[in-house]
């Protein structure tokens, strides 16, 4: 079955710069959610989007902007990157809003130097 | 606020059964979630109780209890490869009472099975 794809799986970035991380949904969810994971700690919800549109946010940095495409898949963009952005970020998808299953993308790890 | 309790970490035998308790205490509930993670790896669900009482899947159980604000997750017949880490989630309502799809993670129980 598909799953939820992540690209790129690993990033190294300098500080300063800036990074875009891509996010595809298993076919027909229209739901996506992105979350932070530092080292040893959880998950952290930053932002979600259901039909293209923006439908919650959490502990997002204004330097993080996120958006969903026609084709439902979601791009998430980290400006002025700082060493404290090394993390995972994973990608979740899942079929309509409120709650249910979200299936969980195998994450994007990002490192700061 | 959110909060969201789960021991550290827990140590249990092959063979053996375990349950992993979590207590939450949110703004609103839509649902609480278990998930099994192992390093560096996703996510991956394993429950989903949004009424009181028992869902068993296979050799996982999990329990809610609304009034108490308490979950548990039982793992039977252990085995080496259910080491990992285990996260509570729970979805809270918007304060206009919708539910909102996003999931607020306990800090996980490290789970370490032993021979």
């Amino acid at each position: 079955a598909a799953g939820v794809i992540q690209s790129p799986r690993h990033l190294i970035k300098e500080k300063r710069e800036t990074a875009t991380l891509k996010c595809y949904p298993i076919p027909r969810h229209d739901t996506v959610y992105w979350y932070q994971q530092g080292p040893g700690q959880d998950p952290q919800f930053l932002i979600s989007f259901y039909e293209k549109m923006q439908s919650d946010k959490g502990s997002i940095p204004d330097r993080f902007s996120a958006q969903q495409f026609s084709d439902y898949h979601s791009e998430l963009n980290m400006s002025s990157l700082e060493l404290g952005d090394s993390a995972l970020y994973f990608c979740a998808s899942s079929l309509g809003q409120g709650s249910g299953e979200q299936f969980f993308g195998p994450g994007t790890r990002l490192t700061v130097l | 606020g959110q909060n969201i309790d789960q021991p550290t970490e827990m140590t249990a035998t092959e063979g053996a059964i375990v349950q992993i308790n979590c207590t939450y205490q949110t703004s609103g509930f839509n649902g609480l979630f278990w998930y099994q993670q192992h390093a560096g790896e996703a996510p991956t669900f394993l429950s989903y109780n949004v009424l009181d009482g028992l869902e068993e899947k296979g050799r996982f159980s999990s329990f809610l209890s609304r009034s108490k604000g308490y979950s548990y997750l039982l793992l039977k017949e252990l085995q080496m490869k259910d080491s990992a880490s285990y996260l509570c989630a729970v979805a809270p309502q918007t304060r206009y009472g919708g539910a909102t799809n996003k999931l607020i993670f306990g800090t996980g129980t490290l789970l370490a099975v032993q021979p």
